[in-house]
């Protein structure tokens, strides 16, 4: 079965440093990975999505991941953090074949003023 | 936008009640998801269906929760009895298969308090 780990329950950073929140998978057959992310009292929101193709994958607010399959990675990294990125990232995972859409267990990114 | 929208948002209930849950999915999805979100647990998947039919419906307690959708434009979750450890958020999310171009859209959720 895919699962998705994310490395990091709590990260933080400066306020306009480099954002890096650590996603490694497990699949057997190439998967389709997502980043989510959630504020305070609200539902999930998608970031972005890698299926196939170009393995740099450029989302909302900034956010990128780059899918290495040597390393099962899908890091997701913003070059300046803003106070307002201040959330809990999800990444999530679905292998082919199977619709089931597994999430990691989040972490929670704080910017330092 | 386009929007998944979950009722009722907040639900308290006493044990051994009886809770429906519902979603209205976007229309023209038809892959739905129901997640529950708990601090211990993290983000569960508990039942998804492709075309109103279940897929899979394993990470439900089968003696307390039923999840139905009675037509395209309504998802229920239901439990009964409830009970104090049924305490959480749920979401429903829905998508074409495997997101499609613009992944899976999730409802703002139903925060589930059990007394």
């Amino acid at each position: 079965a895919q699962s998705v780990t994310q490395l990091g329950s709590h990260v933080s950073v400066s306020e306009g440093a480099l954002v890096l929140l650590r996603c490694n998978y497990s699949s057997s057959v190439p998967p389709y990975l997502f980043w989510y992310v959630q504020y305070p009292n609200q539902g999930l929101q998608l970031l972005l999505k890698y299926t196939t193709g170009a393995t740099l994958v450029k989302g909302i607010n900034g956010f990128e991941a780059e899918f290495k399959k040597s390393e099962t990675s899908f890091h997701l990294t913003k070059p300046s953090a803003h106070m307002s990125d201040a959330a809990e990232y999800f990444c999530a995972v679905i292998s082919f074949g199977n619709e089931k859409l597994t999430f990691g267990t989040g972490t929670r990114l704080t910017i330092i003023p | 936008d386009a929007r998944v929208t979950q009722t009722p948002r907040h639900k308290v209930t006493e044990m051994g009640q009886e809770v429906t849950m519902r979603c209205q999915p976007i229309l023209g999805h038809n892959t739905v998801f129901w997640y529950r979100q708990t601090m211990m647990q993290g983000l569960e998947l508990l039942a998804y269906f492709r075309n109103r039919a279940p897929l899979d419906d394993s990470g439900m307690p089968k003696d307390r929760f039923s999840a139905e959708m009675p037509d395209a434009t309504l998802a229920t979750l239901k439990i009964q009895p409830s009970e104090p450890r049924d305490s959480a958020v749920y979401f429903c999310a829905s998508g074409l298969p495997r997101g499609g171009a613009n992944g899976y859209t999730f409802g703002s959720g139903t925060r589930l308090t059990v007394v």
